[in-house]
This record gives C-alpha cells, sequence and structure tokens, in this order.
C-alpha cells in the first residue's frame, strides 16, 4: 500500500522569503500522480500544484515549484517570495496511475504554515 | 467559478443515530469521492463513485456507511448508526476524470456524543 510522508507539522517563514515543505511517500508503482493541496483556514483545499511521475521536469507554477527526486521517492514543495495569504495548511498527495484507478488521494498529514508579516 | 458545496457545516449527532451528510458536486463532473479527516491525523479516502456505483472504497468504508446520488446535483453520505469514532471531518471531491484534479468541498464537521 502506498503511504505519504511529511515530517514537518509546522513551518513558520517571513514575508517575501522562501520555505520549503517536505514530502516523501512511499510506493512500488512506475506511475502515479503527486499533488500538493493547501487548506487555508476554514476553506476547502485547492490545488496547488501536480507532478506526473513519468516527466523529469519539475512542475512549477508561479511562485510555487517542487523538487520531484523520484528514485528517493521525495516531493518537496518551495514557495518563493512568501505572502500573508500563503498562511494554510499544506497537503502532500499520491494518486495512482494504475489502470483502472478511480483516482482516490492518498494523503499526508499536512504541514502548518504560518507566514509573519 | 464554479465550487463544491456542502450541507451541513457541523452536524451535532447522537451515537447510533444516522446522519446524512450532502454534497453537491460541480455540475460537469462525473467521479465523485468523499474523505475523512480526525482531528489532528490524515484525511483518508472513504469510496469514489463513478456512473451510478461505487467503484472503490477504502477498508473504513464498511456497511454503515452508504453513498447515493438521488438526482443529478446531489451526493450524499449515509452513516446509519454513528459511532463516537465516527467524528471527524467530511470532505466531497469531485472530478471530471480520474487523472485531473479533484475539487473539494469546505467540509462538514461531524461530532457524536
Amino acid at each position: 500500500a502506498q503511504t505519504v510522508t511529511q515530517s514537518q507539522p509546522e513551518m513558520s517563514v517571513q514575508e517575501a522569503e522562501t520555505v520549503t515543505l517536505s514530502c516523501t511517500y512511499d510506493t512500488s508503482e512506475s506511475d502515479y500522480y503527486l499533488f500538493w493541496y493547501k487548506q487555508p483556514p476554514s476553506r476547502q483545499m485547492i490545488l496547488v500544484i501536480r507532478q506526473e511521475a513519468y516527466k523529469q521536469q519539475n512542475a512549477t507554477e508561479n511562485r510555487f515549484s517542487v523538487n520531484f527526486q523520484k528514485a528517493a521517492k521525495s516531493f518537496s514543495l518551495k514557495i518563493s517570495d512568501s505572502q500573508l495569504g500563503d498562511a494554510a495548511m499544506y497537503f502532500c498527495a499520491y494518486r495512482s496511475r494504475k489502470r483502472g484507478s478511480q483516482g482516490n488521494l492518498i494523503f499526508g498529514k499536512g504541514t502548518k504554515l504560518s507566514v509573519k508579516p | 467559478e464554479p465550487e463544491v458545496t456542502q450541507t451541513p457545516s457541523h452536524q451535532v449527532t447522537q451515537m447510533g443515530q444516522e446522519v446524512i451528510l450532502r454534497c453537491v458536486p460541480i455540475s460537469n463532473h462525473l467521479y465523485f469521492y468523499w474523505y475523512r479527516q480526525i482531528l489532528g491525523q490524515k484525511v483518508e479516502f472513504l469510496v469514489s463513485f463513478y456512473n451510478n456505483e461505487i467503484s472503490e472504497k477504502s477498508e473504513i468504508f464498511d456497511d454503515q456507511f452508504s453513498v447515493e446520488r438521488p438526482d443529478g446535483s446531489n451526493f450524499t453520505l449515509k452513516i446509519r448508526s454513528t459511532k463516537l469514532e465516527d467524528s471527524a471531518m467530511y470532505f466531497c471531491a469531485s472530478g471530471t476524470v480520474p487523472s485531473y484534479e479533484q475539487y473539494f468541498g469546505p467540509g462538514t464537521r461531524l461530532t457524536v456524543t
């Protein structure tokens, strides 16, 4: 069974600085997706960034980028130029790409990010 | 922008009672999901639903749970006889195809006393 581990329960960053959130996962599959979701307080989870395992190039979305190390099964999220609105719970998630999979997500426990003005 | 909505936002019920949690997925989505998060723990997959039937379910989704899409818009999760350990945040999600993004609702906090 696949597992996702986020070893940092809480992180803090100064506004305008860069922070990296860690995520490792365990799987025997070779083809899958990885995601970072953001959950602001009392709001729904929204997708931040997605990475397909077959792609070597790291995904980027504006100030958000990932460092995907497939051999090491590591998938960290870097937030550049942090803004107050980035404060949220961040979840790393895995989804199988196996034929017939209906796409259920396997989540880590989350990292609570605080941004200091 | 279309959103997944869930009602109620908070439900308090007594142990042994039945509860129905309601979700309205995004209208053109075909795949529907329920997840739950016990306080301080991981978000866990419960069930996925496609073409009016369950497509996958986790070990958590036992006979006490059922899902239904009673009409073209609602997607419900029923817990027949709630237990204390069912207290959690329940999230509904929907998507167009499994490989694409899942859109999450704001969740229903279920408290079983």
